[in-house]
């Protein structure tokens, strides 16, 4: 069935470095655009960042911008975001979610369980 | 950016009732309008895209409507599964989400 598998959470300090993978399954990853997405304890979701399916066009959430980094492997089927100079305010369980078709302007049809960040000393 | 302002924030109602919200965009999104139905400790789940369009498997008693920017979704007769938390989402420019609204057992 078509499946959104998250790793690479934990505990990182402030200023540290952190790589999420989403493994895809059950679908033409390269087909569809990929976004990840975040929510702080007990708050809503917050939009992170964008990635065409061929990995041509990127977008980022200006909270994010200059520090995170949005990447596929269509090879592996997986989507990465690569999350440097971290602050308290990024600790958030980080979902990633598959657009509904193969346009930018789709909503997000599939989501993964989500992978918590942690950003504390 | 375009904002998207939900409400109310919570709503207490029984199984059974009829239950509208709300979504108002800051400028005009056209349909790009989705709605999502979260549980807690559980990921988004799609219900609704293009503003009124059923997502496959949604039960038909949800429902949206709306375009430019007033938007809503109503769940005609209230189930227990139903009490989540539910977010609007445009995406005509970027994404964004709106705070949220959770239904509550009344």
């Amino acid at each position: 069935q078509v499946q959104l598998v998250e790793s690479g959470g934990g505990v990182v300090q402030p200023g540290g470095s952190l790589r999420l993978s989403c493994a895809a399954s059950g679908f033409t990853f390269s087909s569809y655009g990929m976004h990840w997405v975040r929510q702080a304890p007990g708050k809503g979701l917050e939009w992170v960042a964008f990635i065409r399916y061929d990995g041509s066009n990127k977008y980022y959430a200006d909270s994010v911008k200059g520090r995170f980094t949005i990447s596929r492997d269509n090879s592996k089927n997986t989507l990465y975001l690569q999350m440097n100079s971290l602050r308290a305010e990024d600790t958030a369980v980080y979902y990633c979610a598959k657009t509904a078709g193969p346009y930018d302007r789709d909503a997000f049809d599939i989501w993964g369980q989500g992978t918590m960040v942690t950003v504390s000393s | 950016d375009i904002q998207m302002t939900q409400s109310p924030s919570t709503l207490s109602a029984s199984v059974g009732d009829r239950v509208t919200i709300t979504c108002r965009a800051s400028q005009s999104i056209s349909s790009w309008l989705a709605w999502y139905q979260q549980k807690p400790g559980k990921a988004p789940k799609l219900l609704i895209y293009k503003a009124s369009s059923l997502e496959s498997g949604v039960p038909s008693r949800f429902s949206g409507s709306g375009s430019g920017t007033e938007f809503t979704l109503t769940i005609s007769s209230l189930q227990p599964d139903d009490f989540a938390t539910y977010y609007c989402q445009q995406y005509n420019s970027a994404w964004t989400f709106g705070q949220g609204t959770k239904v509550e057992i009344k």
